[in-house]
């Protein structure tokens, strides 16, 4: 079945380093791919996605590109603010079906000052 | 545009008790996801609705949960009796339709089961 695998965390960085967060799928067909954040006691957001390969997703700085041939979206800041601090999730979605979500374990981000 | 609502916040039960839910919808979103998500790991899928209708429910554990999506807003989520391995955070999220590309999350229920 479908899976997502996401490196583990916590990921300690100072202000302004780069960030990488590794994330790898395992699907069939074409899946839509998501990163969502979730800061302490709230919801997850969806920061940025990607529905066909070769699609790069961005939002707030934050881009990750759909690699069909790696099976990865890795997700990428050229530089990490304290307000970065968050739990990542990485996720796929199939896109036939009941277009379920299948979740990573999730990478918690520690930005020092 | 109001997000998705959850109540109560937190709740802290005895093991053998039942406890439930509530989950209000952004307004308009056809479809109703609840999740579990158990400390360090992703939101595990509970139970998806369509309308009032259920599409996914395969990893529900039936013989003790239980959720209900009357006139296809509002929804509630029902544990009953509870395990110390129900303890995690109930996550509830609406998306327009089943098809669409992202789904809102709600802030979640924080479950403590003694």
């Amino acid at each position: 079945g479908n899976s997502v695998t996401q490196m583990e965390g916590p990921v300690t960085l100072s202000e302004e380093a780069f960030l990488t967060i590794n994330c790898t799928y395992t699907a069939t067909g074409y899946p839509s791919l998501f990163w969502y954040v979730q800061y302490p006691g709230e919801g997850l957001q969806l920061l940025l996605k990607a529905t066909k390969a070769d699609d790069k997703g961005s939002n707030k700085g934050f881009e990750a590109t759909y690699r069909k041939e790696t099976t990865s979206f890795h997700l990428e800041k050229g530089s990490v603010q304290v307000s970065d601090s968050a739990v990542y999730f990485c996720a796929l979605s199939s896109t036939s079906g009941t277009y379920k979500y299948i979740f990573g374990t999730g990478t918690r981000l520690k930005v020092l000052a | 545009e109001a997000g998705v609502a959850q109540s109560p916040r937190y709740k802290i039960i005895e093991k053998r008790q039942s406890v439930a839910f509530w989950c209000n919808p952004i307004s308009g979103h056809a479809t109703l996801y609840w999740y579990q998500q158990i400390l360090g790991q992703g939101p595990k899928l509970l139970i998806q609705f369509q309308n009032n209708g259920v599409v996914d429910d395969s990893q529900l554990p039936k013989d003790r949960f239980s959720a209900e999506r009357l006139k296809g807003v509002d929804s509630t989520l029902k544990i009953q009796p509870a395990k110390l391995e129900d303890s995690a955070v109930y996550l509830c999220a609406s998306s327009l339709r089943v098809s669409y590309n992202e789904q809102f999350f709600g802030p979640g229920t924080r479950l403590t089961v003694l």
